[in-house]
């Protein structure tokens, strides 16, 4: 069984342009989850998606976006990039019941640079 | 906002011995605690977990305990081995989780 994949593996952007990192569930995962994890803060939980509709977001600006597709695949967007944007997105899915007490299963993540 | 403090942030033991890792939460609904093992290059992978109604679970060499009423939880690794060396990240949540910040474990063989 394949795993959560995502992609690109690497990113680079400069400052003020926007990024979009891709993220395909475990094949019958509905729910998708979006974290960053920059250097010395551990995983900051941005987006949770569960049958195409946003179940909870993390506290970050309205710049970071997403949506998850009828495939349940997601993809994160991030408008106006900044310099402290740069981290490891990591996109996790896990099986729908509603509940965040199910079992997150984690794809490789993107490193998101931003020069 | 949710909290989660872990410690140690770093922890070298020798083969064989036990490492023991700390994790306290600040929100009270709380009702899911999992254990993550991220090694370098790869995504964090999920070790075990506890739910609410459980004060202690044990997986061979892994045990994992949870006090409600202190708010705190920990990871128990006995026989340690090389092969444990990693990253591990405690979490906490119920709406959503919150992880701590990693603890990096290096077992010296």
């Amino acid at each position: 069984e394949a795993g959560v994949t995502q992609s690109p593996t690497h990113l680079i952007k400069t400052r003020g342009q926007q990024a979009t990192l891709r993220c395909s569930p475990i094949s019958g995962h509905t729910s998708v989850y979006w974290y960053q994890q920059a250097l010395g803060l551990g995983l900051q939980f941005l987006l949770w998606y569960d049958e195409g509709e946003e179940r909870n977001r993390g506290n970050f600006p309205p710049r970071f976006s997403g949506r998850q597709f009828p495939n349940y695949s997601s993809e994160l967007n991030v408008n106006a990039l900044e310099l402290e944007d740069s981290a490891l997105y990591l996109c996790a899915s896990s099986r729908g019941t509603g509940k965040v007490r199910e079992e997150q299963f984690f794809g490789p993540g993107t490193r998101l640079t931003v020069l | 906002g949710e909290n989660v403090e872990q410690h140690p942030s770093t922890l070298s033991v020798q083969e064989g011995d036990s490492a023991v890792i700390k994790c306290t939460y600040s929100d009270s609904a709380s009702n899911y605690f999992p254990w993550y093992k991220q090694e370098l290059g790869k995504g964090p992978q999920l070790i075990i977990d506890i739910r609410s109604n459980v004060g202690e679970k044990k997986d061979q060499r892994i045990a994992v305990t949870l006090n409600k009423t202190a708010k705190h939880f920990s990871l128990h690794i006995t026989e340690t081995q090389p092969e444990d060396s990693a990253v591990y990240f405690c979490a906490a949540g119920s709406e959503k989780l919150v992880f701590g910040k990693g603890m990096k474990l290096t077992v010296n063989p």
